[in-house]
């Protein structure tokens, strides 16, 4: 039972245009989502996160929206950069338990 | 900063022998874990620890055991290395409340190769 999905394996996006990545989550328990970044050989590292009471949290050229009802949370890069270029994974706190509860990871790819 | 250091980048055992995995936390963290990374897979959590000498299993903790002897470190043990968990593991350690008020802290991997 995959609790947390990322649909979309791969996306490809040109230097300085927007990325877009895609979470879709079942459970209506979870109250806070996360997303890290990932580079070959390296562990993965937090990135930003949101908690259900807000549907929007920027940083810098990060932003993740949130949208309980349609349970699905998606996170955007602007302008994108080479190095962003890394596996994307959202997460969510499992509502009973003290772990993460990890999506399937997107892989990044933007190109000059 | 916080530092979770992984003893091995690369491994390659065989088949049926035991293999340990060790993972040392320097921030003192109650909360440590092991995931496994697989392509399409996604991370999957194999065990976790609360504190000492505490243990709870995960999603996939078949064929895997753990050890926490001190707070700072957290073992994989591989009873009998099958090919099938070939594959890319990472420990990770956080205060309590996973997620919430601090964010997991991942060490760089250990890739394993069972042939």
């Amino acid at each position: 039972d995959q609790q947390v999905k990322q649909n979309s394996p791969s996306l490809s996006v040109q230097e300085g245009r927007i990325s877009i990545l895609n979470c879709d989550y079942t459970n209506s328990m979870f109250d806070y989502f996360l997303w890290y970044k990932k580079y070959p050989a390296e562990g993965p590292t937090f990135l930003i996160s949101i908690s259900s009471i807000k549907d929007k949290n920027e940083d810098g050229r990060f932003t993740v929206f949130l949208n309980k009802s349609a349970k699905h949370l998606s996170l955007h890069i602007v302008p994108s950069q080479p190095g962003d270029s890394a596996v994307y994974f959202c997460a969510a706190p499992s509502y009973n338990t003290d772990k993460l509860i990890f999506g399937t990871g997107t892989r990044l790819q933007v190109f000059p | 900063d916080v530092k979770v250091t992984q003893s091995s980048r690369y491994l390659v055992k065989r088949t049926g022998e035991k293999v340990f995995l060790e993972c040392v936390q320097d921030m003192d963290h109650e909360n440590m874990f092991w995931y496994r990374q697989d392509p399409g897979l996604g991370l999957r959590l194999i065990y976790f620890s609360y504190d000492v000498k505490m243990k709870e299993k995960g999603d996939i903790p078949e064929g895997y055991s753990v050890s926490r002897e001190k707070k700072e470190r957290f073992s994989l043990i591989l009873e009998s290395a099958s090919t099938n968990q070939t594959s890319m593991y990472l420990c990770a350690s956080s205060p309590p409340k996973t997620g919430r008020n601090s964010p997991l802290h991942f060490g760089n991997g250990t890739r394993l190769t069972v042939t």
